[in-house]
């Protein structure tokens, strides 16, 4: 049974489009996160959200929009997409914030053209 | 200067050798350590934590704090070439509220047979 599951796996879009990426958990978590890694390897946190509440937004821009409609789901709208936002996301979970371990998805591969 | 810094290798080690990998990190707050190992492809997953200066061990595996130093670093005993792949370095400071993970570029290790 998969803990933490993406879709899709693999996005290729043109510029402007909007694309939604979905994220799943079903470990029992109240936590779950949204990652950026770029091509460097650079893991970036994005958001966070604890029990359907956002606790943690980074320096996005506001063209991405994450929705919890509930504990077990976090999902990512990308607007109006642009190349340099071409990467992978992971979405992640874990028992409480902070500290504990965070369990992360199969991360999907967003390629703008 | 970077948040968390790590070499990005590649790191290559003989067979049977001891890794060596090394993170430095700028928030002399930081309360919790880890590391996590990422293969190609794939999504993080995490090998250890660490909390309180010293050394911990988990079989093939050592994690050493010097807080004094902000420096932590991981070996990994008894190399295998399925230990080939990047390790990345995280830091928390539950302090500041943000309760997210920091996580270094990482570094590449690669294990010869």
């Amino acid at each position: 049974d998969t803990a933490v599951s993406q879709t899709p796996k693999y996005l290729v879009t043109q510029m402007g489009n909007d694309k939604s990426i979905k994220c799943e958990q079903n470990l029992g978590h109240d936590t779950m996160y949204w990652y950026k890694q770029d091509s460097k390897k650079f893991l970036k946190i994005m958001f966070s959200y604890n029990n359907k509440e956002l606790i943690i937004n980074e320096t996005v821009p506001n063209r991405f929009s994450p929705k919890s409609p509930d504990k077990a789901h976090l999902n990512l709208h990308i607007n109006s997409l642009e190349l340099g936002d071409s990467a992978v996301y992971f979405c992640a979970s874990s028992l409480g914030g902070g500290g504990n371990t965070q369990y992360f998805g199969p991360g999907t591969r967003l390629t703008v053209l | 200067q970077k948040e968390v810094e790590q070499n990005s290798g590649p790191l290559s080690v003989p067979e049977g050798a001891i890794a060596s990998l090394n993170c430095t990190y700028s928030d002399r707050g930081s309360q919790s350590f880890f590391w996590y190992r990422q293969y190609s492809g794939k999504s993080p997953e995490l090998i250890m934590f660490i909390y309180s200066n010293g050394d911990k061990e988990d079989g093939r595996f050592t994690a050493q704090l010097n807080k004094a130093s902000q420096y932590v670093s991981l070996l990994i005993r008894d190399s295998q070439p399925s230990d080939s792949a990047t390790y990345l370095c995280a830091v928390l400071n539950m302090d500041t509220g943000r309760r997210a993970l920091t996580f270094g570029s990482g570094t590449r290790l690669q294990v010869q047979p």
